[in-house]
């Protein structure tokens, strides 16, 4: 089973700032599999990206994926109130079962 | 819009059993695949099990296999997961999530449920 680990866990900024996370996976990811999801307190995941650099329908361009192999990253180029949430990033390449990693909060500064 | 709406969830003794619901509508159901995934309080998310459109393909987490049971009813627009012999760490939300495609494969979730809680206690 892939064990992801995210980076940092907690990510302190202002609004306006660049937010960079990172997932790293134990083995490599076959075919660039990894989503990022984010979750606000109370809500259901929303599905940012897909294949590793995809943004899914509706997702800001603010929102971009990047990375291969073991190390993936996500950047929120200029965060918004809105974007004050936790980030999950999930492998889909040897599944299932797929996993998940344990998240990254991005809280206010 | 696409909606899932899952019902089925309460308190429940272990070793017990429940039956968790997820009614769809907005979309094709038989023209995707379908998961469960559950989150316990406080933590992260974990994938308990996904069916494909015709229920050909099936699969479960470790932790889960062999005590829960995953179905779809593609007349009703409707998801099943049966969970028997239930264990306090089974204790979570299980929100109902929709595949991107008919396979079980590529397995990620473009729609979610609000969830539906189970509580496993004594």
């Amino acid at each position: 089973e892939i064990v992801l680990t995210q980076s940092p866990g907690t990510l302190s900024l202002s609004p306006g700032e660049r937010a960079t996370l990172s997932c790293r996976a134990s083995q490599s990811v076959s075919s660039s599999y990894l989503a990022w999801y984010q979750q606000k307190p109370g809500q259901a995941p929303r599905l940012l990206i897909y294949g590793a650099s995809s943004r899914a329908t509706g997702i800001p361009d603010r929102f971009s994926g990047s990375g291969s192999g073991t190390d993936f990253t996500l950047t929120i180029s200029r965060l918004e109130p809105e974007d004050f949430a936790v980030y999950y990033c999930q492998q889909y390449g040897s599944s299932p079962p797929v996993t998940f990693g344990p998240g990254t909060k991005v809280d206010i500064k | 819009e696409v909606q899932l709406v899952e019902s089925g969830g309460g308190l429940v003794q272990p070793g017990r059993s429940l039956r968790l619901s997820c009614a769809a509508s907005g979309f094709t159901f038989d023209d995707y695949a379908m998961h469960w995934v559950r989150q316990a309080p406080g933590k992260g998310l974990e994938w308990v099990s996904g069916i494909s459109w015709n229920s050909g393909s099936i699969g479960y987490a470790d932790s889960v296999k062999g005590r829960f049971t995953i179905s779809r009813d593609n007349a009703k627009n409707s998801l099943y997961l049966q969970m028997n012999s239930l264990r306090a760490e089974d204790t979570a939300l299980y929100y109902c999530a929709k595949g991107v495609r008919e396979l079980l494969r590529p397995p990620f979730f473009d729609y979610w449920g609000q969830g539906t809680l189970v509580t496993v206690s004594s």
